[in-house]
């Protein structure tokens, strides 16, 4: 059985930083490109990154809205995808989702940006 | 970006009917290789989106045949036949031909 399992979500000041992870189960995770998905009530789920494979020198994209502040990374020994997120904005509150390409979804965890 | 267009409700439907649930994409979604990147996913309350449809036309593992979608380049549908209570939820449509992107979502409505 596919599972995802994130962590790391919590409450953060504006301008601070925050580490998502995910780890996977239930099927090889070094072939699989990952990607993390948010979802809030104002903008609805918007992709956030993707990282590829090993065969792809590990490339990464990332939509406009976080591009320079968040990073996504991959240790395919530990099954882990993760998500650090820098200077940190109330736009980026939201259920932080992290996916198997466009399959299987864990079931989030949340990052609420306030003061 | 592309950019994924849904009505936020479907038309309210009677338990045991058909329902169908539209989409449209600002440009063709249909790949050289022949594959149409549109993808179908619902939202149970309180649950993370589930995948339906993969590819335009493919029911992913484990989905009811009640599911069933088609559609050109731009535009698109989701059929379920005879609608049942556990179909509640939000349904939205992604392509994935370039960076990921989502519809708003349509919630379908019972009458």
């Amino acid at each position: 059985e596919v599972k995802l399992e994130e962590s790391g979500g919590g409450l953060v000041q504006p301008g601070g930083s925050m580490k998502l992870s995910c780890v996977a189960s239930g099927f090889t995770f070094s072939n699989y490109w990952m990607n993390w998905v948010r979802q809030s009530p104002e903008k609805g789920l918007e992709w956030v990154a993707e990282i590829r494979l090993k065969s792809n020198n590990y490339a990464t994209h990332y939509a406009e809205s976080v591009k320079g502040r968040f990073t996504i990374s991959r240790d395919d020994s530990k099954s882990s995808v993760y998500l650090q997120m820098n200077n940190l904005r109330a736009e980026d509150t939201g259920i932080y989702y992290c996916t198997r390409r466009t399959d299987y979804w864990g079931q989030g965890t949340t990052l609420t940006v306030s003061s | 970006d592309i950019v994924m267009t849904q009505a936020a409700f479907s038309n309210p439907v009677t338990l045991g009917t058909s329902a169908s649930i539209s989409c449209r994409s600002s440009k063709s979604l249909l790949h050289s290789n022949g594959i149409t990147y549109l993808y179908w996913y619902l939202q149970k309350p309180g649950q993370s989106p589930q995948l339906l449809i993969y590819q335009m036309s493919n029911l992913a593992s484990g989905v009811p045949d009640r599911f069933s979608s088609s559609g050109s380049g731009t535009d698109f549908t989701l059929r379920i036949s005879r609608v049942e209570a556990e179909d509640v939820g939000v349904y939205y449509c992604a392509q994935n031909l370039e960076l990921p992107t989502f519809g708003g979502g349509t919630k379908l409505e019972i009458k």
